[in-house]
C-alpha cells in the first residue's frame, strides 16, 4: 500500500470554525491532490500541487485553501467551515507525469460540520 | 471539459458470473487516459485499471479487463467470476494533463455493484 496518512480521520466541527486536513505520504511523490466525495458526484478535485510551493485549483475550490511546505506534507484548510463543505475529503498521490500512472489515495477524512 | 458518464447507479451479479459495468465519457482531447478504481465499504480507493487512448489493445489485470471501443467512447469494465469481495462502488475516471505535469481526474458518479451468492 502507498504511504499515505490523512488526520484527522474523523472530525466534527461547527460552522465557521477553521478546519485543517493533513496529508502526509512517504513515497516521495511529486504530485498531490484533494478531492472530495458526495453522494450522486463521486470525486471531485479541490486543489492539486506540482511540487513544494507549486500549487493550483481543481473543479470545487471556493472556501478552500492548500499549502506544501515540503514534499511529504498537503495541506487543506477550511477557512471559515460552511455545513455545504460537510464531505468525505480524499488525499491522492501519483508519481510522474506519466499519463498511465494511477494516482493512489489515502483513507479519507470524513468531515461533519454542525 | 471532460465528462464521464456511469449510467448504472446499482448492479447485481451472481457469484462467479461475469459482469460489465458501462463508463462513457467525452473529451475533445486525442489524448488521455480512463482509470478504474474500486470502493469497498470500508471506504479506501483502490486502483485497478488503466487504458490509455493510443493503446492498441484492451487493458488486462487478472480478472478485471477494460472493453475499450473508442469510436464510441465507451470504456466498459468487465469482471469476469464474480466473488463476494467484488460487492463495492466501482468508479470510472478520466485523466486529464495539467499545468506542472500530473493527472487530474474526472471521475464519474459510480456503480454499485452486489454479488449474491
Amino acid at each position: 500500500d502507498a504511504g499515505i496518512t490523512q488526520s484527522p480521520r474523523h472530525k466534527v466541527t461547527e460552522t465557521g470554525t477553521p478546519v485543517t486536513l493533513r496529508c502526509h505520504q512517504t513515497e516521495n511523490h511529486r504530485y498531490m491532490y484533494w478531492y472530495r466525495q458526495d453522494p450522486g458526484h463521486g470525486l471531485r478535485l479541490i486543489h492539486y500541487s506540482y511540487g513544494v510551493k507549486d500549487t493550483d485549483k481543481g473543479e470545487v475550490s471556493d472556501g478552500y485553501s492548500v499549502s506544501r511546505s515540503k514534499t511529504e506534507d498537503f495541506l487543506l484548510t477550511l477557512e471559515s467551515a460552511t455545513s455545504s463543505q460537510t464531505s468525505v475529503y480524499f488525499c491522492a498521490i501519483s508519481d510522474s507525469g506519466q499519463g498511465n500512472q494511477p494516482q493512489h489515495f489515502g483513507d479519507g477524512t470524513r468531515l461533519s460540520i454542525l | 471539459a471532460q465528462k464521464i458518464t456511469q449510467t448504472q447507479p446499482g448492479m447485481f451479479v451472481q457469484e462467479k458470473e461475469a459482469v460489465t459495468l458501462d463508463c462513457t465519457y467525452d473529451t475533445s482531447d486525442p489524448s488521455y487516459g480512463l482509470f478504474w478504481y474500486k470502493q469497498p465499504s470500508s471506504g479506501e480507493m483502490i486502483f485497478l485499471i488503466y487504458q490509455g487512448s493510443y493503446d492498441q489493445q484492451n487493458a488486462t489485470e487478472g480478472r478485471y479487463s477494460l472493453n475499450f471501443q473508442k469510436a464510441r467512447k465507451s470504456a466498459n469494465l468487465v469482471i469476469s467470476a464474480s466473488q463476494l469481495g467484488d460487492s463495492a462502488m466501482y468508479f470510472c475516471a478520466m485523466r486529464e494533463d495539467f499545468t506542472g505535469g500530473g493527472n487530474k481526474l474526472t471521475f464519474g458518479t459510480g456503480t454499485q455493484l452486489k454479488v449474491e451468492l
